[in-house]
């Protein structure tokens, strides 16, 4: 059974650092992993889409790798700013076509 | 805007109700998945649509059910109402070929409060 854990829960930054967001899968065997964002009480974003063949994807000021071996990715966020204010989540698609989600991490950059 | 619409965005039901959500998928998107989300916590998979046919289910009873239309629109419907299915209820479609799934893009989401 696949399980996806973020770390931390919640994190707090001044603007402009540079920062990394954790996601951990059990099961290796995924088709794909994406990174989201969330504003509060909204839909989700979708940021990232890294696909099991690959080993990383970039977007502006986001770059997101996959370690299927070792069950980990990771999303760097380069120069965070208050809009970057918001949960960000990281799902893992499996077999039978079933995507996991993990708890979140939610991101606090202070102006 | 991701072009994927749900409707309704709120929703007020009782125990042992029933309910019937929307979700309009993004055009050229032939797959939609149904995600419930308490609040604090990531989404939880309900089950896949493709092609009209469930492909793909999470751990949720059977009272929770589903169709795709053949325009790819979908309906989640949920029997027999519990106060923990006050939630809000995400639809994603997706582009699926060949044994792989693309980007997943969501909906705002429909809101349901069951008291």
């Amino acid at each position: 059974k696949q399980e996806v854990t973020q770390i931390p829960a919640a994190l707090s930054v001044p603007e402009g650092e540079n920062l990394v967001l954790n996601c951990s899968f059990t099961d290796s065997a995924i088709y794909n992993l994406q990174w989201f964002r969330q504003d509060p009480g909204k839909g989700l974003t979708s940021l990232l889409l890294i696909q099991s063949s690959q080993r990383e994807q970039t977007s502006g000021r986001l770059n997101a790798s996959l370690d299927k071996s070792s069950g980990r990715s990771t999303l760097y966020i380069a120069a965070s700013q208050p809009g970057d204010s918001a949960t960000y989540l990281c799902a893992a698609s499996t077999g039978g076509f079933k995507t996991i989600f993990g708890a979140g991490t939610r991101l606090f950059v202070k102006a | 805007e991701t072009g994927v619409t749900q409707s309704p965005t709120h929703l007020i039901k009782t125990r042992g109700q029933q309910v019937t959500l929307r979700c309009s998928s993004q055009s050229g998107h032939n797959t939609v998945s149904w995600y419930q989300q308490a609040l604090g916590q990531g989404p939880q998979f309900i089950f896949q649509y493709y092609r009209e046919e469930e492909n793909g289910r999470g751990n949720f009873p059977p009272r929770f059910s589903g169709l795709q239309f053949p325009n790819y629109s979908s309906e989640l419907n949920v029997n027999a109402l519990e106060l923990d299915d006050s939630a809000l209820y995400l639809c994603a479609s997706s582009k699926r070929d060949r044994g792989t799934t693309d980007t997943q893009y969501f909906g705002p989401g429909t809101r349901l409060t069951v008291l």
